[in-house]
């Protein structure tokens, strides 16, 4: 069964700053991979995704992520943290087949300080 | 274009009740999800369906009704409220022949006193 693993339920950093937002997953099979991000009060927004090809992704608002096979983790990071940055992110893993719904990890918030 | 919507945007019921919430969207999108929020759980999901009158079960759907008529509707019922199903409930929706990634609504915030 596939399963995502997010270290760390809150990340504190300052403005400016590297951010660095661990994922690991399990899957038995070739994974798609997602990062969304949720301000509060809103739906979720994806940020990223891996499906086949470059390992490096990149995202929007700054972000990009890594798919390590051998290390089995997707992290997301951004060179340089913003206040607007602040929200709650979540990894997700899908195996590669239509239809199959996304299993998510618990979430991380990241809080940024000025 | 909303893409997509859920109404209401919050609810507040009482156990016991019948209460449904709704999901529309504009995108034709074959595949449509509901999903719960939950602190320290991250999303779970309920029910899905891949097209009209074709729905499955989710991760966790005790309690839970669906039905799909329409392309652009998905609506979650839950047929004798509990205090354990209060939540925010998230509806997503994926194309066909999409990398997978999925469009969320806005959510609706349902209390059960």
């Amino acid at each position: 069964a596939q399963s995502v693993t997010q270290l760390g339920s809150h990340v504190s950093v300052s403005e400016g700053a590297l951010v660095l937002l661990r994922c690991n997953y399990s899957s038995s099979v070739p994974p798609y991979l997602f990062w969304y991000v949720q301000y509060p009060n809103q739906g979720l927004q994806l940020l990223l995704k891996y499906t086949t090809g470059a390992t490096l992704v990149k995202g929007i608002n700054g972000f990009e992520a890594e798919f390590k096979k051998s290390e089995t983790s997707f992290h997301l990071t951004k060179p340089s943290a913003h206040m607007s940055d602040a929200a709650e992110y979540f990894c997700a893993v899908t195996p590669n087949q239509a239809g199959t719904a996304l299993i998510f990890g618990k979430g991380t918030t990241l809080s940024v300080s000025s | 274009d909303a893409g997509i919507t859920q109404s209401p945007r919050y609810k507040i019921t009482e156990t016991g009740r019948q209460v449904t919430l709704m999901c529309h969207q504009t995108w034709s999108h074959s595949y449509m999800f509901w999903y719960r929020q939950d602190l320290g759980h991250g999303l779970r999901l309920i029910y899905y369906s891949a097209a009209a009158d074709i729905t499955d079960k989710g991760e966790v759907p005790d309690g839970y009704v669906v039905s799909r008529s329409k392309t652009e509707n998905f609506p979650l019922t839950l047929e004798s409220a509990t205090r354990s199903q209060t939540s925010v409930y998230f509806c997503a929706t994926k194309p066909t022949g999409g990398r997978g990634e999925q469009y969320f609504g806005p959510g609706t915030r349902l209390t059960v006193t």
